[in-house]
């Protein structure tokens, strides 16, 4: 079974600085397709980013870029010049090709500090 | 010109009471979903609709039941509601394309049972 593990249940910064979200997945199918959705305070759920498996090279959105080891199977999120907008729950998503299926983790609760 | 959107936004009731919660997209995708998200954040699949056909029923009491009019709407009806129903509940939507695109989800639904 697909399982996707987020190990940080909550995380903080400094705002303008740097941090990394931690993400890991299980999966025996060679294509599929990786997410990072950020939920605020406001409960919406935004996508941040987007990562095809069979592409080597990392996604990369404004501020916002990811870490993609196939092999390892990790997909971390990292966060540069943190802004207060920033804080938010941030969920890691799997899903596979050919299936209707999303599987999220149990996200990371990130604060930024002024 | 809401993409995704649900009603109500909040939905205070009585146990044992039926309820139903709207969501519609004009986004003209093919796939809805409905989640539903604990008090942890935990976001769990309950059912997914492509092209008003049933594709994904989890493990879901049969009081819960979706339906689905057209490819823009997909309805959540609750019968005999329970407190462990309280929880925040979130449709989404997606152009199913080999799951290679992401979901857009509403605003959620905070259903809470007194």
């Amino acid at each position: 079974a697909q399982t996707v593990t987020q190990s940080q249940p909550e995380m903080s910064v400094q705002e303008a600085e740097t941090v990394t979200l931690s993400c890991t997945y299980d999966t025996s199918e060679n294509n599929y397709y990786l997410f990072w959705y950020k939920q605020p305070p406001s409960r919406q759920m935004i996508l941040v980013i987007r990562q095809e498996a069979y592409k080597q090279q990392n996604a990369t959105e404004n501020r916002f870029s990811v870490n993609f080891q196939k092999a390892a199977k990790s997909f971390s999120l990292k966060i540069s010049d943190s802004q207060l907008g920033d804080t938010a729950m941030y969920f890691c998503a799997f899903t596979g090709s050919g299936t209707y299926k999303y599987i999220f983790g149990t996200g990371t609760r990130l604060k930024v500090l002024a | 010109d809401t993409a995704v959107s649900q009603t109500p936004k909040y939905l205070v009731t009585q146990m044992g009471n039926d309820k139903s919660i709207k969501c519609e997209q004009n986004l003209g995708h093919d796939t809805m979903y409905w989640y539903k998200q604990d008090s942890k954040k935990f976001l769990k699949i309950m059912f997914s609709y492509n092209n008003k056909e049933l594709i994904i029923n989890e493990t879901v009491p049969n009081r819960f039941s979706p339906k689905s009019p057209d490819k823009a709407h997909l309805n959540l009806h609750i019968n005999s509601l329970e407190l462990g129903d309280s929880a925040v509940y979130f449709c989404a939507s997606s152009m199913w394309d080999r799951g290679n695109q992401p979901q857009h989800f509403g605003d959620g639904t905070r259903l809470s049972i007194l």
